[in-house]
């Protein structure tokens, strides 16, 4: 069963657009929600987080919308570059515990 | 890098060896964690570890086995690899900030089970 559902599975935007990723998730326990890019080779590199007294959190050109309501969290990445081309994870934990449950992942293609 | 550092980072190996990935972590940081990765899961928990001698099982630990007999190494065991076990291995670290605990990850250990 997967507590944490991710959506879309691949993804392709020309520069300058607007990416965005969507997870939903069941457990309302979770209060921590990261999200991981990953380069290929690399390991997953902390992107942004959100905890769930806000509804969004924006670093840069990356914003983090979270619906506590709906159990559902999206990132948006505004006038993508060809530099954000990676895999990118949602993921969700629970009360400090640090043990990471991961969405499937979506891969991100931004075109010139 | 948090200061983690995964071996080997690439083997090829048999099925039915065993085979050991150790994580070095140079930051005396308490809590370690072993994740594989595979195409359509995600990164799934295998282990994880919140002190010397102190570790636990996560979601998928069958034919898995770790051990942390110092703060800075924690060893990933597969007693008898087998062909499902193919997949990369991340470990990672949790660093206490201000702001909440962030988890680090190493860059990977690529294994392969013929």
């Amino acid at each position: 069963q997967q507590q944490v559902k991710q959506s879309p599975q691949s993804l392709i935007v020309q520069k300058g657009g607007i990416s965005i990723i969507n997870c939903a998730y069941e457990n309302t326990a979770f209060d921590y929600f990261p999200w991981y890019q990953q380069f290929p080779g690399k390991g997953p590199a902390l992107l942004i987080a959100i905890r769930p007294d806000v509804s969004e959190k924006k670093e840069g050109r990356f914003t983090i919308s979270f619906n506590k309501s709906a159990k559902q969290f999206s990132l948006h990445i505004m006038d993508s570059q060809p530099g954000d081309s990676a895999t990118y994870f949602c993921a969700a934990s629970t009360g400090g515990t640090d043990k990471l449950i991961f969405g499937t992942g979506t891969r991100l293609q931004v075109f010139p | 890098d948090a200061g983690i550092t995964q071996s080997p980072r690439h083997k090829v190996t048999e099925t039915g060896t065993p085979v050991t990935l150790r994580c070095h972590q140079t930051e005396n940081h308490r809590y370690m964690y072993w994740y594989r990765q595979d195409p359509g899961h995600g990164l799934r928990l295998i282990h994880y570890s919140y002190g010397v001698k102190d570790t636990d099982k996560g979601e998928v630990s069958d034919g898995y086995s770790v051990s942390r007999s110092k703060t800075e190494d924690f060893l990933l065991t597969l007693e008898s690899a087998t062909s499902s076990q193919t997949s990369v291995y991340f470990c990672a670290i949790s660093v206490f900030q201000a702001s909440g605990n962030t988890i680090y990850f190493g860059e990977g250990s690529w294994l392969t089970v013929v």
